[in-house]
């Protein structure tokens, strides 16, 4: 066990809707990373938080948005879903901001848009 | 940018078999190479890692040497079991990236009893 949960584990929605998954990192840890893994674009960065600011941004498209509460936990927002946005969403934290090596890694959460 | 090329898989193998992974990088300055490994249904764990030139990272029996001249971290293991059966990534962190992780896109390993 990681210590980095996330839920939902599973989400099935349809086209055109709008999804939250959650995040809460491990106890002691400012910073979150959100990840999309897909068939086709493998693991890719999405976006960074650090003690609720956001700190780095990757290939997040606009249609997706993030934040980091003051509890520390993140929420990372889907809308407008398409087909191809069906993928594993993991979420990592770490102590630090510039040390994302160290982060550790949720179990992830599965979305099928259908 | 930054990249990493891995070897394509999957790889399927029997139990003692040696192992190795192909890893080669594409980075401005001096990354830190990392292997993670996400087991079925999990998310990813830091297997090993490397942070400078001719340092050898290991763990649970696995190894990857930092090859600068080279660009490389191949991933070995010598005699391997059912329980590695795993999605494998080759992995750079650089200070030109903000230290974001930059993932190879995975090799899956099947190993047969």
């Amino acid at each position: 066990d990681s210590g980095v949960t996330q839920t939902p584990k599973h989400l099935i929605t349809a086209t055109g809707q709008r999804v939250t998954l959650r995040c809460s990192p491990r106890s002691g840890d400012l910073s979150v990373y959100w990840y999309q893994q897909s068939l086709d674009q493998g693991l890719q960065f999405l976006i960074q938080y650090y003690n609720g600011e956001e700190r780095a941004k990757g290939n997040i498209l606009e249609r997706f948005s993030a934040q980091q509460f003051p509890d520390l936990h993140s929420e990372l927002n889907l809308s407008s879903l398409e087909l191809g946005d069906s993928a594993l969403y993991f979420c990592a934290s770490s102590v630090e901001p510039l040390r994302s090596a160290e982060a550790f890694f949720g179990q992830g959460t599965r979305l099928t848009v259908v | 940018g930054d990249s990493v090329t891995q070897m394509e898989g999957p790889v399927t193998l029997s139990e003692e078999a040696f192992l190795t992974i192909n890893c080669t990088y594409t980075a401005t300055g001096y990354p830190s190479l990392f292997w993670y490994v996400q087991y079925p249904g999990e998310g990813l764990q830091l297997l090993l890692k490397a942070t400078k030139a001719d340092d050898k990272g290991s763990n649970k029996g696995f190894e990857a040497t930092y090859r600068k001249e080279t660009t490389s971290f191949h991933l070995e293991k010598g005699s391997v079991q059912v329980s590695d059966s795993a999605v494998y990534f080759c992995a750079l962190s650089a200070p030109s990236n903000d230290y974001k992780l930059s993932f190879g896109a995975g090799t899956t390993v099947t190993v047969r009893a």
